[in-house]
């Protein structure tokens, strides 16, 4: 199973909206609503943002929501601020207890 | 509150082995799945080795099968990673972290890693 396709970077300004897709196949984020997104700030740890494509943890600003339609799932920040300047990574179930991450995108606040 | 840390990491030659730790607490780690996920310096994610709440069930990635290991210690609160004939490529920070439950990949708590390097 290959990697799920994420885009290497992203971009937008304080404010505004961004959104970064997540190809998969029709063996994973096909088949599955178990697609996850996680937020990485430099030397951390990865944070849950968003599981079951559309659900967000507790604690997690409504300024994040994701989608999914077919193979791909995306993940959009709405109101961009400074802290949501991150690594961003997706990952869906691909059956048989088999997790996916995508590459990851570089997601920069201009 | 929840908390992961793992332990065991270091500089190891190709072909030898380590275990990796990783002590729970603030949760009812018997409860819950566990997996390990590794993270090249500078790179992504990649998933590494489910096991299930109750060690029934066990999974690891094509690129380690065969050569690491999953398991628990419920009574110690313990999940550990047995790491065989290392290779250059598996160099990486592992972290463990916890299943949210629905066993789908949504790993909702992490610990702060533990970096193995392997080199010669």
């Amino acid at each position: 199973q290959s990697a799920l396709t994420q885009p290497p970077s992203a971009s937008g300004s304080p404010g505004q909206s961004v959104t970064i897709s997540c190809t998969g196949t029709s063996s994973d984020i096909g088949t599955y609503d178990y697609v996850s997104w996680y937020q990485q700030h430099p030397g951390k740890a990865p944070k849950l943002m968003i599981y079951e494509v559309t659900k967000r943890p507790s604690g997690v600003p409504d300024r994040f929501s994701a989608s999914k339609s077919g193979n791909t799932a995306s993940l959009t920040v709405s109101g961009l601020q400074a802290e949501d300047e991150a690594d961003y990574y997706c990952s869906s179930y691909a059956g048989s207890n088999n997790v996916l991450f995508g590459g990851g995108t570089k997601l920069t606040v201009l | 509150q929840v908390q992961l840390v793992e332990s065991g990491g270091g500089v190891v030659q190709p072909g030898r082995s380590l275990r990796l730790s990783c002590a729970a607490s603030g949760f009812m780690f018997s409860g819950y799945g566990m997996h390990w996920v590794r993270q090249t310096p500078g790179k992504g994610l990649e998933w590494v080795a489910l096991i299930w709440y109750d060690a029934s069930n066990k999974k690891s990635a094509e690129t380690v099968k065969g050569r690491f290991t999953i398991s628990r210690d419920n009574s110690k609160n313990t999940l550990y990673l047995q790491m065989n004939s290392l290779r250059v490529e598996d160099t990486a920070i592992y972290y463990c972290a916890r299943d949210n439950g629905d066993y789908g990949g949504a790993l909702d708590y992490w610990g702060q890693g533990t970096l193995v390097t392997v080199s010669s």
